[in-house]
């Protein structure tokens, strides 16, 4: 069973940047979620995919959007990036929306905006 | 408006002795209960959870505790070793959305 996985592992970019950050999931989850973690803070949920479309939306600007694709791989971008955006970003994934509650987290990629 | 709350940065305790995280929470419509444990550099790796009707769960040296009426859980490992030091997140949800997290509490078990 292959678990969630992430890329890259750390990026650097300058503010008002665009970055994409990408997230396999678990084999047999179908949904995933991608949550913002801040330095000494708990994860924060910014949204969730499920069958492509988003399900679901937490307190963050449309400049942060995602894609989730087929093989329920899924993207996420940040568009004009700030300062405030540096931290761990995070994909968990899932069996359903509902119904399975445990989210299973990659890695992360640890991003710096300067 | 903080739903889950931690109030223990920190807990320090020895080999083999018990090991308990306490979680606060403030939304009676979650459902189910969760504990994460992150390590540096990695990401939060599921430990246990719990869903509302029930008062305990257990997964050998852990053990979760709900207290709906306090809106209280808490996370019990017996024996604690030094591979447990870690932060530990609880965390909430409902309906089995998005996950709520606390700040965290990192636990240092020293032999």
């Amino acid at each position: 069973e292959t678990g969630v996985t992430q890329s890259p592992t750390h990026l650097i970019k300058t503010r008002g940047q665009q970055v994409t950050l990408r997230c396999s999931s678990q084999s047999g989850h179908n949904t995933v979620s991608w949550y913002q973690q801040a330095l000494g803070q708990g994860p924060q949920f910014i949204f969730q995919y499920y069958r492509e479309e988003e399900n679901g939306r937490g307190n963050f600007p449309p400049r942060f959007s995602g894609l989730q694709f087929p093989n329920y791989s899924s993207e996420l971008n940040v568009n004009a990036l700030e300062l405030d955006d540096s931290a761990l970003y995070l994909c968990a994934s899932s069996l359903a929306p509902q119904g399975s509650y445990e989210q299973y987290f990659g890695p992360g990629t640890r991003l710096t905006v300067t | 408006d903080q739903q889950v709350k931690q109030n223990s940065p920190s807990l320090s305790v020895q080999e083999g002795r018990i090991s308990i995280l306490n979680c606060d929470y403030t939304n009676s419509m979650f459902d189910y209960f969760l504990w994460y444990k992150k390590y540096p550099a990695e990401g939060p790796t599921f430990l246990i959870s719990i869903s509302s009707i029930k008062d305990k769960n257990e997964d050998g040296r852990f053990t979760v505790f709900l207290n709906k009426s306090a809106k209280h859980l808490s996370l019990h490992i017996v024996p604690s070793q030094p591979g447990d030091s870690a932060v530990y997140f609880c965390a909430a949800s409902e309906d089995g959305g998005k996950l709520i997290f606390g700040q965290g509490t990192e636990l240092s078990v020293k032999p």
